[in-house]
């Protein structure tokens, strides 16, 4: 069973960019995953599915600014522009076998 | 539009079950296309995932909760649902409903419903 690893929080300034980063555990770095984004009480929200190679495929009406890429067993996303509604949880999920995995979450501040 | 929603008791007694039902409208829950899931996220905590059900009825259920979980499905009332039983404290969460769609065997969550918290309390 795979596990994903998000560090606990990150903080970046209103209009700068961040990288936020998931990594897939040994024997799964090739794995696909997706980026959710959960702001302040709400449900989350699917962002991207991402793959090993970089190519990314975004959720309806996610805004350009939201961008992912890859390095081995790393998943990125990326936020250009930040905006104030931007500072939420951010996690990664990935799947095998029809069980879905979450990683911990990432909690992002906007400065 | 896709709408998820979650219904059932806010209020559960420990050792009761728990059950929740998710309703979909805006598109069919037959669709080969896509499973149906139920996640959790206790408070201040991170997304746990519970299960998935396909129209079919195939079942597919986190390890460290199968034992006490059962997802079904009624295709004629697009709604799918959650029995969760022997409940404790710790089953105190957030419960969402999500579709996850079926992608030659790649599945990921691509929709979620608002959620519905669970408290389990005497």
């Amino acid at each position: 069973q795979p596990v994903l690893t998000q560090s606990s929080s990150a903080s970046a300034s209103l209009g700068s960019s961040v990288k936020l980063t998931c990594t897939l555990s040994s024997g799964h770095s090739s794995y696909i995953i997706a980026w959710h984004q959960q702001q302040p009480g709400k449900a989350p929200r699917y962002l991207m599915k991402l793959e090993g190679s970089g190519s990314y495929n975004k959720g309806s009406g996610v805004p350009d600014r939201f961008s992912g890429s890859s390095s081995g067993a790393d998943r990125y996303l990326t936020i250009s522009n930040l905006q104030s509604e931007d500072e939420a949880d951010y996690y990664c999920e990935t799947w095998d076998s029809n069980t879905q995995v979450f990683g911990g979450g990432t909690k992002l501040t906007v400065l | 539009q896709l709408q998820l929603q979650e219904s059932g008791p806010g209020l559960v007694k420990p050792s009761e079950t728990l059950s929740l039902t998710c309703t979909v409208s805006g598109g069919s829950i037959s669709s080969s296309s896509y499973y149906w899931g139920w996640i959790r996220q206790p408070p201040g905590k991170g997304l746990e995932w519970i299960g998935s059900i396909y129209y079919s009825g195939s079942t597919y259920y986190n390890p460290s909760l199968k034992s006490r979980v059962t997802i079904s499905v009624d295709t004629s009332k697009n709604q799918f649902s959650l029995k969760l039983s022997s409940v404790t404290a710790a089953d105190t969460a957030v419960y969402y409903c999500a579709r996850v769609l079926d992608d030659y065997g790649d599945n990921w969550v691509d929709y979620w419903g608002q959620g519905t918290l669970v408290t389990v309390s005497s």
